[in-house]
């Protein structure tokens, strides 16, 4: 499975936008972006995923760059309840089953 | 409709003992796979489970087993317990027919000490 490259940490205001970065240059044509994010104390939580097109969900938006070398999850008004870590990991399209490559994934506090 | 259910929600033993974790999966998944995350530190897939057949391994010793029963539900077997084994292990269902395309639901996981 290829890598994915996020930042450690970020900080957001409550109420204002969040923007999490993440670079998989090694990224092919089969793999799916998918977004997961793990509250503390719990397991991880599907966020949202996406093949090529931006996508939207109740709880996020995912931006695809064009070459599908980075994407961008979108929080739209974080609140206090979104502090967590977000994992973006590829999944082959051509790969039954449940194995995800976690990183470090990308820890977000959310300031009142 | 209940999600991922995983059983003890923590555990204490002490080196040399084995362990049994249990979960179920959410309603209409055929898929187990299971996780172990160190503090800090990302979840790291030990197995998967479909069919009641280990489909998917992750770089794990053979001390780490698994089973899957007829309703779906699975097991995660630890022998000759390490301290490093300590770890929160997670549990996450999903559909075989899905594959790339698939959502993982994860258990809230069991806290393993080992002492």
């Amino acid at each position: 499975d290829a890598k994915t490259t996020q930042p450690n940490s970020m900080e957001s205001n409550e109420e204002e936008p969040v923007h999490l970065p993440c670079n998989h240059s090694t990224i092919s044509g089969t793999d799916y972006i998918h977004w997961y994010r793990q509250l503390p104390s719990q397991g991880p939580e599907y966020v949202i995923h996406g093949l090529t097109s931006n996508v939207n969900n109740r709880m996020a938006s995912l931006a695809i760059a064009e070459d599908r070398k980075s994407s961008t999850l979108i929080l739209h008004r974080a609140t206090l309840r979104d502090a967590a870590v977000y994992y973006c990991i590829l999944r082959d399209g051509n790969n039954q089953g449940g194995k995800l490559i976690f990183g470090q994934g990308t820890e977000l506090s959310v300031k009142p | 409709d209940a999600g991922v259910t995983q059983s003890p929600t923590h555990l204490i033993k002490t080196r040399g003992q084995q362990v049994t974790l249990r979960c179920s999966p959410k309603s209409g998944h055929d898929t187990v796979s299971w996780y172990q995350q160190a503090l800090g530190q990302g979840p790291q897939f030990i197995f998967q489970y479909y069919e009641e057949e280990e489909r998917q391994r992750g770089n794990f010793p053979d001390r780490f087993s698994g089973h899957q029963f007829p309703n779906y539900s699975s097991e995660l077997n630890v022998n000759a317990l390490l301290l490093g084994d300590s770890a929160l292990y997670l549990c996450a269902s999903s559909r075989i027919l899905d594959r790339g395309n698939e959502k993982l639901f994860f258990g809230s996981g069991t806290q393993l000490s080992v002492l």
